[in-house]
């Protein structure tokens, strides 16, 4: 029934390796970003995309490549983990940018470095 | 650029009590922004709330109630009596007004943590 579905839920990853988060939407919806949220901060955008095979820098997207390649999928890559990158990660998807449009997100992905 | 200040991190509040999380804001562009309030209970995703797009409206939902006050700068939620099943985080967000560089996005608070005690 979740409209925007993100995989894994938490993962452990070592310094160094290649992290990948994926989010999935039933939504249709043509909007998808990715937010990481750390303690004690609000979420921050790091990529969007408004169309599949196209994606866009949001505030903070070094160290992180997005990948949109179907409407439905938007993959959020980490090549080269560090423990700065700690933190939990939001996918979420909205029909576009209209006047106040709603962002539906995700359950979040919980990301340790180590 | 544009940013929310949410002053508490951690609010408690027994159960049919009257609850006020603070929220402000700083917007850069032109214009006014549009506000929101999204609510994230334990073990889902960020949900809207509620939101008001005209600057001295007021937005409700579910017994909360958020007022745009564009001289304060402020969107402060209210609940008049709260219920156990209100316990989540609570996030402010502003999205840019139209035609503005931070249109396309939301900025958001750093969240408060409603506990509702019975």
């Amino acid at each position: 029934e979740a409209a925007v579905t993100q995989s894994p839920r938490s993962k452990v990853a070592v310094t160094g390796g290649k992290v990948t988060l994926s989010c999935h939407q039933t939504n249709n919806h043509d909007y998808m970003y990715w937010y990481r949220q750390d303690t004690g901060h609000g979420l921050r955008l790091i990529h969007y995309s408004y169309v599949a095979d196209s994606t866009e820098k949001g505030d903070i997207p070094d160290g992180y490549k997005a990948s949109r390649p179907s409407q439905e999928n938007f993959s959020l890559i980490l090549e080269l983990a560090s423990l700065s990158q700690t933190a939990v990660y939001f996918c979420a998807s909205s029909p576009g940018t209209g006047m106040a449009e709603t962002l539906y997100f995700g359950s979040g992905t919980r990301l340790t470095v180590l | 650029g544009d940013s929310v200040t949410q002053t508490e991190g951690q609010v408690t509040v027994s159960e049919s009590k009257s609850l006020i999380i603070n929220c402000t804001y700083s917007a850069t562009s032109i214009g006014y922004p549009n506000l929101f309030w999204y609510v994230r209970y334990p073990g889902e995703g960020l949900q809207l709330l509620l939101k008001v797009i005209t600057a001295g409206q007021k937005g409700s939902s579910r017994g909360f109630e958020a007022t745009y006050n564009k001289e304060a700068t402020s969107f402060h939620l209210q609940k008049a009596s709260v219920q156990e099943s209100d316990s989540a985080v609570y996030y402010c967000a502003l999205r840019g007004a139209m035609l503005s560089g931070s249109f396309n996005k939301l900025t958001f608070g750093a969240g408060t943590r409603l506990a509702v005690c019975p």
